[in-house]
């Protein structure tokens, strides 16, 4: 059973504190990482899909990194903003399939 | 922007009762996904769709679901006989290309009594 695995749960921040997560995932079969922001109320949105070892990818304050050999990815947020709450999922995604398999995701709360 | 739309937003039926969940993807998208999300669980894949046909479908997507694509632009989820363990927030999501990142709808809360 594949299985991907994202800490912490929940983070609460100070506005302006930088923070990261980690999400954890299969090394073998591997395609591709999605990072999904998903505020409440809203429908989950796409912020990164990385697929080389060693890819880094920023979109303005938040970054995220990738390790294909040992199956980890790093998700940061520089200057985290209230706007910035959310919950943050991971998915993974192999060779020869079409579906992305969900972390449990991490539940950041920024306060003012 | 181009978005995934789902009604209704909130469903709640009797055990037993079928249920049609509809959803409207981005009109370029070619591959189609239900996804499912109890409470308090991760979200888990459920069926994807592609030229037509199903192309992959998880243990949970039994006899007792389906899919449909009728006109080219809607695509439903049915669910012929609600049980109780149904009832979560179920979304739809589309995406361009294999591979690409996926749109997902604002979901579907159905609630099964």
């Amino acid at each position: 059973i594949l299985n991907v695995e994202q800490s912490p749960q929940s983070l609460h921040v100070q506005e302006g504190d930088s923070t990261n997560f980690t999400c954890s995932f299969p090394s073998s079969n591997f395609y591709a990482l999605h990072w999904y922001r998903w505020e409440t109320a809203k429908s989950p949105e796409a912020l990164f899909v990385m697929t080389l070892n060693g890819d880094e990818k920023k979109k303005g304050r938040i970054s995220a990194t990738l390790n294909t050999k040992e199956g980890y990815s790093y998700l940061y947020i520089k200057g985290s903003q209230p706007e910035d709450s959310a919950t943050y999922l991971c998915a993974f995604e192999g060779f020869n399939t079409d579906k992305l398999i969900f972390g449990t995701g991490t539940r950041l709360q920024v306060f003012p | 922007e181009p978005e995934v739309t789902q009604t209704p937003s909130h469903q709640v039926t009797q055990m037993g009762q079928e249920v049609i969940l509809r959803c409207v993807p981005i009109s370029n998208h070619l591959y189609f996904y239900w996804y499912r999300q109890i409470l308090g669980q991760k979200v888990e894949f459920l069926v994807s769709f592609y030229n037509n046909e199903i192309s992959e479908k998880s243990e949970i997507f039994d006899d007792q679901f389906s899919v449909e694509r009728p006109d080219g632009s809607n695509f439903t989820l049915k669910i012929r006989s609600t049980k109780l363990e149904d009832s979560a927030m179920y979304f739809c999501a589309s995406r361009r290309g294999e591979h690409e990142k996926l749109f997902f709808g604002s979901g579907t809360q159905l609630s099964v009594l």
